[in-house]
């Protein structure tokens, strides 16, 4: 079975800081892995994707993900937060099958201060 | 992505009554579609696959009785809480299976059940 664990439920960080969201994953065959960012009150959208290929990936608004397959992990970075990245942010698996699953991480929520 | 509405954003009910929820799938042929519940602070969880035509496919322990789910067309699918209790009150989330391995998520819809 698939399942995903995200290191750190709260993690703040001063605006023009380095943000590193952690994600560790399982799987049994080659996974496809994602990260979503969610706004209060609001459905979800995707940050960035790793099926296959280049397993550094770069997503909308500055954030990056390396995809490790010999650590299992695919840790979500941005050089320099902003006030606006404030939100919270799951980790995602889904199996290479032609199924599109979806596992969860619990979460992160980001805080940014000033 | 394809855009995804819910409607509606935000519902009351008393408890013992059901009510439905809507999601429509704007600009892309909807095959497949998810249904999840996320509880507040908490990550997502996947209740059901909906496919077109076809009848749904619901996560271990989640009620089919209690959740009903109806897609009968490309760009519809509904999910209807019979029987609301205030233990269901929940954000659900649904999004439509796309391309490339994305999912496009819809902005959610809060149940209150008094």
């Amino acid at each position: 079975a698939q399942s995903v664990t995200q290191l750190g439920s709260h993690v703040s960080v001063s605006e023009g800081a380095l943000v590193l969201l952690r994600c560790n994953y399982s799987s049994s065959v080659p996974p496809y892995l994602f990260w979503y960012v969610q706004y209060p009150n609001q459905g979800l959208q995707l940050l960035l994707k790793y099926t296959t290929g280049a397993t550094l990936v770069k997503g909308i608004n500055g954030f990056e993900a390396e995809f490790k397959k010999s650590e299992t992990s695919f840790h979500l970075t941005k050089p320099s937060a902003h006030m606006s990245d404030a939100a919270e942010y799951f980790c995602a698996v889904s199996d290479s099958g032609g199924y599109n699953k979806l596992i969860f991480g619990a979460g992160t929520r980001l805080a940014v201060h000033p | 992505g394809a855009v995804v509405s819910q409607h509606p954003s935000w519902v009351i009910c008393k408890s013992g009554t059901s009510v439905k929820i809507e999601c429509r799938s704007l600009d892309f042929q909807a095959t497949t579609m998810f249904w999840y519940r996320q509880f507040p602070k908490q990550s997502l969880m996947l209740m059901a696959t909906s496919n077109e035509g076809s009848k749904a496919t619901y996560e271990q322990g989640v009620e089919k009785d209690k959740f009903l789910i109806n897609h009968a067309s490309l760009t519809l699918s509904t999910l209807t809480v019979t029987s609301a209790h205030p233990e269901d009150s929940s954000f659900y989330i649904c999004s439509v299976d796309g391309e490339r391995r994305e999912q496009y998520f819809g902005p959610g819809t809060r149940l209150t059940v008094t």
